[in-house]
């Protein structure tokens, strides 16, 4: 079975400052992908970043970059430059990429809320 | 190109009603996925349509259904709601074997 985990149920950081979020995954299979997602107190759930797991570079996005390491099964998100908007909850999530792309399921970890002060 | 629509925003209903959100994706979008979000159970998966047909499912009880029309719109119905479904409900669309879901604002449903 696939399991996200999130171990920082809250943060702080100061503006301008860089900031790590943490996420381990389990599973079994050999191909999958890991998202980070942005989740304002209005609800919306905002696509950040993207990583296969074949890929052979960490992806970047802006000041967001994913810290991929696939030994440890750890897929953390650093936010450089942090903003006052960044503050939010961010979900990691993770999606099999076996049977032919034939499902979009999501598994989502438990969040951890950000705050950003300044 | 517009984002990912879902209608309402905001729904009260009573306990035994019943209740149909609604979810337009982005154009040319063709698989849309819904899930639960909960202070407690976090978030879930619901189920996930493509082309109309429905080709995943979550753990939920049979009160929890859905379909999609052949603009690939899509429409969840939840019977005899419980107190329990109080949630917010978010739908996801994404391309033909692209690898990122896009998500709506949600539909907050309070259930009294």
């Amino acid at each position: 079975a696939q399991k996200i985990t999130q171990t920082q149920p809250g943060m702080f950081v100061q503006e301008k400052e860089a900031v790590t979020l943490d996420c381990t995954y389990d599973t079994s299979d050999p191909s999958y992908g890991l998202f980070w997602y942005k989740q304002p107190s209005s609800g919306e759930m905002i696509f950040l970043i993207y990583q296969g797991s074949y890929d052979q570079q960490n992806a970047t996005e802006g000041r967001y970059s994913l810290n991929f390491q696939k030994a440890r099964k750890s897929a953390n998100l650093v936010i450089s430059a942090s903003q006052l908007g960044d503050s939010a909850m961010y979900f990691c999530a993770m999606r099999s990429l076996n049977y032919g792309g034939a499902t979009n399921k999501l598994i989502f970890g438990t969040g951890t809320l950000l705050a950003v002060q300044p | 190109k517009a984002g990912v629509t879902q209608t309402p925003r905001y729904l009260i209903k009573t306990r035994g009603q019943q209740v149909t959100l609604s979810c337009s994706p982005i154009s040319g979008h063709r698989s849309v996925s819904w899930y639960q979000q909960t202070p407690g159970q976090g978030l879930q998966f619901l189920f996930e349509y493509f082309s109309e047909t429905q080709r995943n499912k979550g753990n939920f009880p049979g009160r929890f259904s859905g379909r999609q029309f052949s603009n690939s719109r899509s429409e969840m119905n939840v019977s005899t709601l419980e107190l329990g479904d109080s949630a917010l409900y978010l739908c996801a669309s994404s391309g033909y074997n692209t690898d990122t879901q896009y998500f709506g604002p949600g539909t907050r449903l309070t259930v009294l």
